[in-house]
Order: structure tokens, then sequence, then C-alpha cells
């Protein structure tokens, strides 16, 4: 059974940091592009980042692009975001997801809070 | 960017009404389109791949069309288990985009 399971999420201070994990099993990890979506508190979706299968290619939405980082370790099954210089606007259940032809294989998300 | 317009934003119904929502797309995306539909607290589970292919596990009530930037979902018999937020994703690229989402209501 495919299982995406995100972890690191909770509250941290504006210009703060977090680093958002997602650990995946039931499938070839090292097979897949993964992406982080979020969605702000009664908001729809928004895509944060990909990256390939073996990391050779990284994409960022313009709203993250120099403060977030994507990254993976294909051998530990794992997904990662950095999250830095965090705003109140970054205030989201962030998503991982798996790529495919077939449409996207979510997690259950992880909750970030940017308060002061 | 590919921007998708989904409309409408909200759609009351009752049970076994046929219902119907829409994306464009800002530029033709071909079939690479998807449709998910999220329950409150949950994450986004995938109905309809490739603009018209049925996920597995999912009613046949459910089904998709288009192509290039025009997009519908419909469901044939609304039942009580499909009110819920529905969202359009194109995946032709290098990003994802959404619509906005609608939120499909009981009358």
């Amino acid at each position: 059974e495919v299982q995406l399971v995100e972890s690191g999420g909770g509250l941290v201070k504006p210009g703060g940091s977090l680093r958002l994990s997602c650990a995946a099993s039931g499938f070839t990890f090292s097979s897949y592009s993964m992406n982080w979506v979020r969605q702000a508190p009664g908001k729809g979706l928004e895509w944060v980042s990909s990256i390939s299968s073996s990391s050779n290619y990284i994409y960022y939405a313009a709203s993250v692009k120099g403060r977030f980082t994507i990254s993976r370790d294909n051998p530990k099954n794992s997904l990662y975001l950095q999250m830095n210089s965090l705003r109140a606007e970054d205030t989201a259940v962030y998503y991982c997801a798996r790529e495919s032809a077939r449409g996207d294989y979510w997690g259950q998300g992880t909750l970030v809070t940017v308060s002061s | 960017d590919i921007q998708m317009t989904q409309s409408p934003s909200t759609l009351t119904a009752s049970v076994g009404d046929r219902v119907t929502i829409t994306c464009r797309a800002s530029q033709s995306i071909s079939t690479w389109l998807a449709w998910y539909q999220q329950k409150p607290g949950k994450a986004p589970k995938v109905l309809i791949y490739k603009a018209s292919s049925l996920e597995t596990g999912v009613p046949s009530r459910f089904s998709g069309s288009g192509s290039g930037t025009e997009f519908t979902l419909t469901i044939s018999s609304l039942q009580p288990d499909d009110f819920a937020t529905y969202y359009c994703q194109q995946y032709n690229g290098n990003s994802r985009t959404f619509g906005q989402g609608t939120k499909v209501e009981i009358k």
C-alpha cells in the first residue's frame, strides 16, 4: 500500500525556518518525481515545488523561490522541504505528493503556522 | 505559467441531480488534466486522470471530458457521499496548477 507521511510542521515566528519531511513506503520511491503542495486555511491548493526522481530537475513556485529548498534522499525513501524566511502567508497544510501520469497520490499533510 | 479557471465556485444541488464543473486552461495542455475530490480535513483524492480516465475504484457516475483548454467533470447522479470540494489540476510541463475549486453543497 502506498503511504506518504509528512512531519515537521508546527508553529514558527515570522522570519524563522522549518524543515518538513515526507516518509514514503509501498512503492519504488526512487522511480517517481515528487511534489510539495500547500493549502492555506479555508483556501484552495497551491503547488509549491517539484523534484525529479534523481534530483536532476527542481522547480519552485514564484511565491517560494529563493526561500524554500526541496530535496530527497532516495536510499531513505524521504522527501524534504527546507523553508526559510517564513511569512504569515506561508501558513498552510503542506502535502507531499507522488507524481504519475494517473494524477498525484497525496499524504495527509502537516500544518505549518507562521505567527508571532 | 499555465492558469486554470474553474467554475462555478459553489454549486448547490440535490441528491440525484446531474452536475457539471468546468475548467479552462490558459493554454493547451492536451489531456494532462486531473480532477480531485477533497473532503474537510482530508487530502485530495484523484477521480479522473488524463482528462477522461476513471481512477480505479471511483464510481462510474463520475466522468471527465475535454482536451486542449476546455474540460468538464460530470457527476451523473449526485449521491450523499459526493458533497465535497472538487479541483482540477493541470500536469503538463514542469509545474502543476490547480483550479480555484468547486464546493458542491446540498440543496
